[in-house]
């Protein structure tokens, strides 16, 4: 059973930089690509963006110039990082593994809060 | 302007039927890509719900359907019952954002 564990530092001041990791266990880690999602309070899912076992990814546009993930397949573990934050990045974080274009495992996810 | 668009929310009663529209655009739903629908219970992570536009993971009920047509997606719960009260979230890819969108979301409450 593949599962999805997570963490990382739940309280960041402003400019400070959020720093997340996923680790994989119990499956492949190399047939999938690893994604990052952040949910805002009361809104909805945001996708960050997403990691494959090569090291290839892709942002969403709005984050790109602040994101960067980066995998350890030696661990089966993938990061998230992100640069400058502000109020506005306060979300639970989540990392997820995408098939075929849709998310089947979650991690349980990881609230952040941007405060000073 | 949200890609995937959907009703703040809808209610029924139980044992009735509803459905949650998801309004997408040319450069996602309408270019081709498939819709896939999340069920969020409070506090947890969205759970997959239907893939591939209609297609069930094992453990879903049948009373959750899912279907498409040219630049939107519906998602239909038959048999409404008190569990089913969440949130659900639409997603797609979209070729403008070269990524994956999610919709608006829809808060369903059985009466």
């Amino acid at each position: 059973q593949v599962q999805l564990q997570q963490w990382g530092a739940g309280l960041l001041k402003p400019s400070e930089t959020l720093s997340l990791t996923c680790a994989v266990s119990g499956g492949s880690f190399n047939d999938y690509y690893w994604n990052w999602i952040r949910q805002p309070p009361g809104k909805g899912p945001e996708w960050i963006g997403e990691i494959n076992h090569s090291g290839s990814t892709n942002f969403n546009p709005s984050l790109k110039s602040r994101v960067t993930i980066s995998i350890d397949t030696s661990k089966n573990q993938f990061s998230l990082e992100l640069g400058s934050v502000t109020a506005a990045d306060t979300a639970v974080y989540y990392c997820a593994r995408l098939v075929r274009g849709y998310l089947d495992l979650w991690g349980r996810g990881t609230l952040v809060t941007v405060s000073s | 302007q949200s890609l995937l668009t959907q009703p703040p929310s809808v209610s029924g009663a139980p044992g009735q039927r509803v459905t949650i529209s998801c309004t997408g655009r040319s450069s996602n739903i309408g270019a081709g890509y498939d819709v896939y629908w999340y069920q969020q219970l409070p506090g947890t992570a969205p759970k997959l719900l239907i893939y591939g536009n209609s297609n069930r993971p094992s453990g879903v009920p049948d009373r959750f359907s899912g279907s498409k047509s040219g630049t939107s997606a519906s998602l239909a719960v038959t048999g409404l019952q008190a569990e089913d009260e969440a949130d659900y979230y639409c997603q797609s890819y979209d070729s403008s954002l070269s990524g994956y969108v999610f919709g608006t979301g829809t808060k369903v409450t059985v009466l």
